[in-house]
């Protein structure tokens, strides 16, 4: 059965503090990988998609990276706007459409 | 550019009424989903449109769900009659292709007393 597991559940940084968000995936096969933000209320909101081993992409203080059995999230010298909920969905190869979220880590980036 | 838009955005109701949720999705795009999140389960599909034919179903739980998709610029999830256990918050989301990111909506938070 694909899962996908993300680790910590929360995690608290001081401003300036870097970090990384994990994402682990049992799946027979990878179409994708995707990074989500989620703030309280609102949906959530496109980050990166990543296709293979290997692959890296930034934007601004975060970088995504991919292995065969994970992905992380690195987040450098954080500001507390970065604070929010950040999913991490896999598409199968076997599913053609439907992503299989994580629960998610909640990040809470202080002054 | 406008982005996946939803309404209501809240909505209290009682048991037993009927709900209608509606999405308008990103122009252009021809790959619609609506998801439900739950504290409990996370996020989960519910059903996924493809140039306006459904697709695949098998996440709406029960026949008291049901969704439609007229045209490329609406949708529409449809619970009747609406019990507790459905409160959550739905979201639709859409993309231009099974394999592009999919862009959300902000939501509808659902709410049966």
């Amino acid at each position: 059965e694909d899962q996908v597991t993300q680790s910590p559940e929360a995690l608290r940084l001081q401003e300036g503090e870097s970090s990384s968000l994990n994402c682990s995936y049992t799946v027979s096969g990878l179409r994708g990988l995707f990074w989500y933000r989620q703030d309280p209320g609102k949906g959530p909101e496109f980050l990166f998609t990543l296709y293979s081993a290997g692959e890296e992409k930034e934007k601004e203080r975060l970088k995504a990276t991919l292995t065969k059995k994970e992905s992380f999230l690195h987040i450098t010298a954080p500001k507390p706007e970065d604070s929010a909920t950040y999913l991490c969905a896999v598409l199968p190869t076997n599913s053609g459409y439907a992503l299989n979220f994580g629960k998610g880590t909640s990040l809470l980036v202080t002054p | 550019d406008a982005g996946v838009i939803q309404s209501p955005r809240h909505e209290v109701t009682e048991m037993g009424q009927e709900v209608t949720l509606r999405c308008k999705p990103i122009s252009g795009h021809n790959s619609l989903f609506w998801y439900r999140q739950t504290m409990m389960r996370g996020l989960e599909l519910l059903i996924y449109f493809n140039n306006n034919v459904p697709i695949d179903d098998s996440g709406m739980p029960e026949d008291r769900f049901s969704a439609k998709m007229p045209n490329a610029s609406f949708s529409t999830l449809k619970i009747q009659p609406s019990e507790p256990r459905d409160s959550a918050v739905y979201f639709c989301a859409s993309s231009l292709g099974v394999n592009q990111p999919q862009h959300f909506g902000d939501g509808t938070r659902l709410s049966i007393l």
